[in-house]
């Protein structure tokens, strides 16, 4: 079984720049979540997508973060304008269903931000 | 609200010692408590996870932990540690009727030495 994908593994921008992650979480799975981690710290949690529907966005920057679950399968996290403070590893994970639980979530490989 | 503290940033053992990972939570409900394994460049991987089943609770590659309500602990333990066990390990914390919503801890860099 295919696990968790996600591109690009690593990217540079200049603050003030714009940039998008992908992820492709495990097939079937129905939630899917984006995690922030920032050196040093645990992953904090930025939106929790069910199928196409948003469960909880509460953690994320709604000015500058965005994401999106187009047919309840991959999904994008573009941030717009970056800043120095979003250098982090952004990470993607899927569950199987994310209601009742506890549903083991399945951790993708991360995108390593750095903004210079 | 739930939390997690790990106490000690750095643990250093020697390759067949003891390992013992500290784990302490906070939860206004009956929690759900996880173990997660991190290596260089990798993702996350479940090692372990506590549901209010057993209290003492086995994982993969040898690894246990022991649910201790008195205690507010989750400590993970390992007979005997191996090289291969040298990676960032992460206790988290989710509860019922809680969107399966983990929040972790800062993490504790597990160092294994000759």
């Amino acid at each position: 079984e295919a696990g968790v994908a996600q591109s690009p593994r690593y990217k540079i921008i200049e603050k003030r720049q714009s940039v998008a992650f992908w992820c492709n979480p495990i097939s079937g799975h129905a939630t899917l979540y984006w995690y922030q981690q920032i050196l040093g710290q645990g992953p904090k949690l930025l939106i929790q997508f069910q199928n196409n529907g948003v469960v909880d966005d509460s953690q994320l920057p709604k000015d500058r973060f965005s994401a999106e679950r187009l047919k309840g399968v991959d999904s994008t996290l573009k941030i717009q304008p970056a800043k120095l403070e979003d250098s982090a590893v952004y990470l993607c994970a899927s569950s199987f269903t994310g209601t009742g639980g506890p549903d083991t979530q399945y951790f993708g490989p991360g995108t390593r931000l750095t903004v210079l | 609200a739930q939390s997690v503290t790990q106490l000690g940033s750095h643990v250093s053992v020697s390759e067949g010692a003891l390992v013992l990972l500290r784990c302490n939570y906070s939860s206004s409900v009956p929690p759900y408590l996880f173990w997660y394994v991190q290596y260089p460049n990798q993702g996350l991987q479940l090692l372990l996870k506590y549901t209010s089943a057993a209290t003492l609770v086995k994982g993969i590659n040898g690894f246990e932990a022991e649910f201790k309500k008195s205690e507010t602990s989750f400590h993970l333990t390992k007979p005997s540690a191996h090289m291969s066990d040298a990676a960032e390990y992460f206790c988290a914390v989710s509860y019922r009727g809680g969107g399966n919503k983990l929040t972790f801890g800062t993490g504790t860099q597990l160092k294994v030495e000759l």
